[in-house]
């Protein structure tokens, strides 16, 4: 069965400041891979999906991006954050079963 | 415009009591439905799902039930435990092969003992 990776579990930073997120995958091969956050009392906002390396699909506009260089490997970037940017980053796979599988999460916090 | 609806923040119950989660959705092309449970800081897990064929799935202490015509579907927890309470959320699938899940505001359980 798959495992997803995420690091760092948390992280602080300053507005304006860039950041990186990276999700790693093991287990499987070709999944479909996507960023969801998880603001203060929202739901779960998709933000990327991925069908495979180097194809993104943004589903809600903002100052994030998102990158796939590698099969099993999917990155949510911002080149300044926005205090509206912390919240619970949550990245996920499809491998072809209904269900998606989530990874821990990143905390993060825009001060 | 929120395709999926828990209008329930929040639920109490006792231990050993029914459980019972409402989701209510608005897209007729949704065909698949789940139900994801989430504890603080982790991630969502996967708990049960339901096709738009079907109307009811069972699992263990975990019922779901779909009522199409009303675009509505519960999650039954029977008896309720209070390593159940957490974060529940409902999501939804209209298929395709980029297979993107639209999920609800969630609803917090807690379990009393």
């Amino acid at each position: 069965s798959q495992t997803i990776h995420q690091w760092p579990a948390t992280l602080v930073q300053p507005v304006g400041s860039p950041l990186s997120l990276e999700c790693t995958v093991e287990g499987t091969s070709n999944p479909n891979l996507y960023w969801y956050r998880q603001a203060a009392g929202r739901g779960l906002q998709l933000l990327f999906y991925s069908v495979g390396i180097g194809q993104i699909s943004s589903e809600v506009p903002q100052n994030l991006s998102a990158s796939r260089p590698q099969d099993r490997q999917f990155i949510l970037s911002s080149k300044k954050l926005l205090l509206s940017d912390s919240g619970f980053y949550l990245c996920a796979c499809w491998t072809g079963n209904y269900e998606q599988y989530f990874g821990p999460g990143t905390r993060l916090t825009v001060t | 415009d929120q395709q999926v609806k828990q209008n329930s923040p929040s639920l109490s119950v006792q231990e050993g009591r029914i459980s019972i989660l409402n989701c209510d959705y608005t897209n007729s092309m949704f065909d698949y439905f789940l139900w994801y449970k989430k504890y603080p800081a982790e991630g969502p897990t996967f708990l049960i799902s339901i096709s738009s064929i079907k109307d009811k799935n069972e699992d263990g202490r975990f019922t779901v039930f779909l009522n199409k015509s009303a675009k509505h579907l519960s999650l039954h927890i029977v008896p309720s435990q209070p390593g159940d309470s957490a974060v529940y959320f409902c999501a939804a699938d209209s298929g395709g092969s980029n297979y993107k899940l639209t999920f609800g505001k969630g609803t917090l359980l807690t379990v009393n003992p």
